[in-house]
């Protein structure tokens, strides 16, 4: 079964500095690939997706991830953390024979001022 | 504003009561989808509907029900099986099950 591992539950970033956010599937066949975004007691908000072509994707809020094949990895970057960004974040991936999501454990990013 | 509409946002209830969440999309979404967060954990897949009238069980569906009389509605009711009902719902939409998902503002139920 597909899996989808988010390296640290908690990641603290002084504002202004770099912010890389984990994630690793597992799956023989490159899945669709997606980042979300979650601040308190609300839903989730798409931030980028890959599903095919190039392998650097841009979202929003000033946010990429790049889908590298061998390391069967997609992380999350942002090259100046805002205290805004201060959210949960999520990635998850879908099966491209059912197309249901499998999601992350989530990583809280926190801002340091 | 096209968007998802979960109510009520905080919900109460008495152990062995069932209890109605209620998801609305004005969005024409053919698919619709409950979730289930927990604290540190990912989210988990209760139900799904691809079009009206049909709707899959997911990872979690035991102590939940739901139905899908209409496109633009897609209730879940959390009934007395369910041994541990107190967490955050959460309701997604998506054009077809190959789309990308659109989620609501969530529902937190506790169970007193």
């Amino acid at each position: 079964a597909q899996s989808v591992t988010q390296l640290g539950s908690h990641v603290s970033v002084s504002e202004g500095a770099l912010v890389l956010l984990r994630c690793n599937y597992s799956s023989s066949v490159p899945p669709y690939l997606f980042w979300y975004v979650q601040y308190p007691n609300q839903g989730l908000q798409l931030l980028l997706k890959y599903t095919t072509g190039a392998t650097l994707v841009k979202g929003i809020n000033g946010f990429e991830a790049e889908f590298k094949k061998s390391e069967t990895s997609f992380h999350l970057t942002k090259p100046s953390a805002h205290m805004s960004d201060a959210a949960e974040y999520f990635c998850a991936v879908s099966d491209r024979s059912n197309y249901q999501l499998i999601w992350g454990a989530g990583t809280k990013l926190i801002i340091k001022p | 504003d096209g968007g998802i509409t979960q109510s009520p946002k905080y919900l109460f209830r008495k152990e062995g009561q069932n209890v109605t969440l209620s998801c609305e999309q004005n969005l024409n979404h053919d698919a619709m989808y409950w979730y289930r967060q927990d604290p540190g954990q990912g989210l988990r897949l209760i139900y799904y509907s691809q079009i009206v009238n049909d709707f899959q069980k997911g990872d979690i569906a035991e102590g939940y029900s739901v139905s899908r009389e209409k496109k633009e509605s897609f209730p879940l009711t959390v009934t007395s099986a369910q041994k541990n009902p107190t967490a955050f719902y959460l309701c997604a939409s998506s054009a077809g099950l190959a789309d990308t998902q659109y989620f609501g503002p969530g529902t937190r139920l506790t169970v007193l």
